[in-house]
């Protein structure tokens, strides 16, 4: 089974609209960290947003928020005011437990392209 | 001031022939690795080292071998190239123990294997 699922291959946004990202997850470990990276077409990994599975509020950072339901296994990002600087690929990861040197596993990707 | 820095950023080298991608961090990281991104942009990981040692060796095969000087450096060297190495790999870093342990990526290496 998938470890991390993005269904949202592509999707368009207006400008200065919000777009939600879907990211559902399966683990049976009872702590892991929920992450979000853009990859613009310029190709580097530009870390988003986190939230730990024992945060009890969801997290914001700026113009992002994360959609933490627990009981759902789903951690869906939103992107508030799109900029046309948002037009890129969005990567949901997780990684399961505390260890040393623990990976991240990621989701498929969903490719943003935002409209003017 | 670059956080998480790679070399070569684009490698072109023909099948068969031995070649090597560095990486640095300079954020005083203990933990590095190496992931690697398919032409369909899934990325994987490959290898990650804690304080030096080897952690997670995730099926990779064995022409691929990475080398821990030190903790702030993860080289990857890639014997007999093959095709299907052609990808993006990318080396990240993050501190153990912080609330976190955000992973930060490099630039990437774009590989092409002719």
């Amino acid at each position: 089974a998938q470890k991390i699922t993005q269904t949202q291959p592509g999707m368009f946004v207006q400008e200065k609209e919000a777009v939600t990202l879907d990211c559902t997850y399966d683990t049976s470990d009872p702590s892991y960290g929920l992450f979000w990276y853009k990859q613009p077409s310029s190709g580097e990994m530009i870390f988003l947003i986190y939230q730990g599975s024992y945060d009890q509020q969801n997290a914001t950072e700026g113009r992002y928020s994360l959609n933490f339901q627990k009981a759902r296994k789903s951690a869906n990002l939103v992107i508030s005011a799109s900029q046309l600087g948002d037009s890129a690929m969005y990567f949901c990861a997780m990684r399961e437990g505390r260890a040393a040197g623990n990976k991240l596993t990621f989701g498929g990707g969903t490719r943003v392209l935002v409209k003017p | 001031d670059t956080a998480v820095s790679q070399t070569p950023k684009y490698l072109v080298t023909q099948m068969g022939n031995d070649k090597s991608i560095k990486c640095e961090q300079n954020l005083g990281h203990d933990t590095m690795y190496w992931y690697k991104q398919d032409s369909k942009k899934f990325l994987k990981i490959m290898f990650s080292y804690n304080n030096k040692e080897l952690i997670i060796n995730e099926t990779v095969p064995n022409r691929f071998s990475p080398k821990s000087p030190d903790k702030a450096h993860l080289n990857l060297h890639i014997n007999s190239l093959e095709l299907g190495d052609s990808a993006v790999y990318f080396c990240a870093s993050s501190q153990e123990g912080t609330p976190q342990e955000t992973q930060y990526f490099g630039p990437g290496t774009r590989l092409l294997v002719l």
